[in-house]
């Protein structure tokens, strides 16, 4: 089966860097994603990654490493609104449509 | 449509009920997926829909929840003789297929489901 780790819980102050770890374990492999979500509302795609490095999207950036089955999402300069769950994924390798996520980091940004 | 709909927002439900919950999806979008997420906890996969066909079914937590899809586009979650820990939000999401990889899913703001 597929599973991922991450975090439940990271805490940080505004204008810090701060970095969320996700570990997974799959038979396939299909790229990693990251998503955000603040309380209440709905899940965001934040980023993908299918090779090894890093991709930069402004202040997140997303790195992998494919033979570390290993991922992270970067947040700089780190605002209050970046307070949210932020949640890494994998496609099901067996049925290719299926999203599996993690059971998501609770970011707290303090003042 | 801007975004993927979900209605209702919020679902009172004695226990033993039947309940439906509807997804619009973002036009042309073919996949459809629905999600299920009890408070604090990660996005548990229920049922996912490639067109009308449900390729697969294997979240599903038993036989009361069933789900179709109609005309390429809404679809609607039930769930019959609702139970306490059928309680959660539930989340619909669409992509414009299935088969890539990149592809992301774009959520509505779910149903938040209780049963008393």
């Amino acid at each position: 089966g597929q599973s991922l780790e991450q975090p439940s819980e990271v805490t940080a102050v505004e204008g810090a860097i701060v970095q969320i770890n996700c570990t997974y374990q799959t038979s396939g492999f299909y790229g990693l994603s990251w998503y955000q979500q603040h309380d209440g509302g709905a899940p965001t795609f934040l980023s993908y990654n299918a090779l090894d490095g890093l991709e930069e999207t402004g202040r997140f950036s997303s790195f992998l490493s494919r033979s570390d089955s290993y991922g992270y999402l970067l947040l700089q300069e780190l605002q209050m609104k970046d307070s949210a769950s932020y949640f890494c994924a994998v496609r099901d390798p067996n049925q290719g449509g299926k999203l599996i996520f993690g059971q998501g980091t609770e970011l707290s940004v303090k003042p | 449509g801007a975004g993927v709909s979900q209605s209702p927002s919020n679902k009172v439900t004695e226990k033993g009920k039947d309940v439906e919950l509807r997804c619009d999806p973002i036009s042309g979008h073919t996949a459809l997926y629905w999600y299920r997420q009890s408070l604090g906890q990660g996005l548990e996969f229920l049922i996912y829909f490639q067109g009308n066909s449900a390729p697969d079914k294997s979240g599903l937590p038993s036989d009361r929840f069933s789900a179709e899809r109609t005309g390429g586009s809404v679809s609607t979650l039930t769930i019959q003789r609702t139970q306490q820990e059928d309680s959660a939000v539930y989340l619909c999401a669409s992509s414009t297929t299935d088969t890539a990889y990149n592809s992301p899913l774009h959520f509505g703001n779910g149903t938040r489901l209780t049963v008393t």
